[in-house]
């Protein structure tokens, strides 16, 4: 089955520096790749999403890249924001529905 | 608030005791997922559903039981046959042709 593995697991940057955090997955017949983001005792709310079909999506400040020939996608957060600290899951679909990575913990400091 | 509802937030069991936690949406979702979250360990999933009727095993399904008697509903019962529930509990679920997942607030539970 697929297998998801997510860099770094914790990430601190200063309030107005980019972050940047990788996953790869081992299933080439996944085709759906979503970030999402879990703020401190809540639900995991999806930021942004890719498909296989697009190399790359942007979204104001947040952007995704995938790269289907070597299995990996990254999160870039531009202009980084106290109120972006939170714990960022990636996550791969397959028939099983969604695997998630293991999760990096942002920590933006002001 | 994406009209999938788990119950309750918060949950305290007894050693050797079964628990049922709810999940219900309202959304015409034909899956259902039942993650478990530890600290450092991300999200692993426990049962899916397709489809009303049928469910599968996750990656950690041992100690854990659940049914699809119903498209809106999808318990997860935790058993005293799984040693260490104490984790946060999370429900999702999705459209089969729309992969976005939807989760509810989740539940807490603590072995005490």
């Amino acid at each position: 089955g697929e297998n998801v593995e997510q860099h770094p697991s914790t990430l601190s940057v200063q309030e107005g520096d980019s972050a940047v955090i990788k996953c790869t997955y081992s299933d080439s017949a996944s085709n759906y790749f979503p970030w999402y983001k879990q703020e401190l005792g809540k639900r995991p709310q999806l930021i942004i999403d890719i498909r296989s079909n697009v190399g790359e999506k942007k979204d104001q400040r947040i952007a995704v890249t995938l790269n289907k020939t070597a299995k990996h996608f990254s999160l870039h957060i531009t202009e980084t924001q106290p109120e972006d600290s939170a714990v960022y899951f990636c996550a791969a679909s397959e028939s099983l529905g969604l695997i998630f990575g293991q999760g990096t913990t942002l920590q933006v400091k002001p | 608030d994406g009209g999938i509802t788990q119950s309750p937030k918060y949950l305290f069991r007894k050693e050797g005791q079964n628990v049922t936690l709810s999940c219900e949406q309202n959304l015409n979702h034909d899956a259902m997922y039942w993650y478990r979250q530890d600290p450092g360990q991300g999200l692993r999933l426990i049962y899916y559903s397709q489809i009303v009727n049928d469910f599968q095993k996750g990656d950690i399904a041992e100690g854990y039981s659940v049914s699809r008697e119903k498209k809106e509903s999808f318990p997860l019962t935790v058993t005293s046959a799984q040693k260490n529930p104490t984790a946060f509990y999370l429900c999702a679920s999705n459209h089969g042709q729309v992969p976005e997942a939807f989760f509810g607030q989740g539940t807490r539970l603590t072995v005490v």
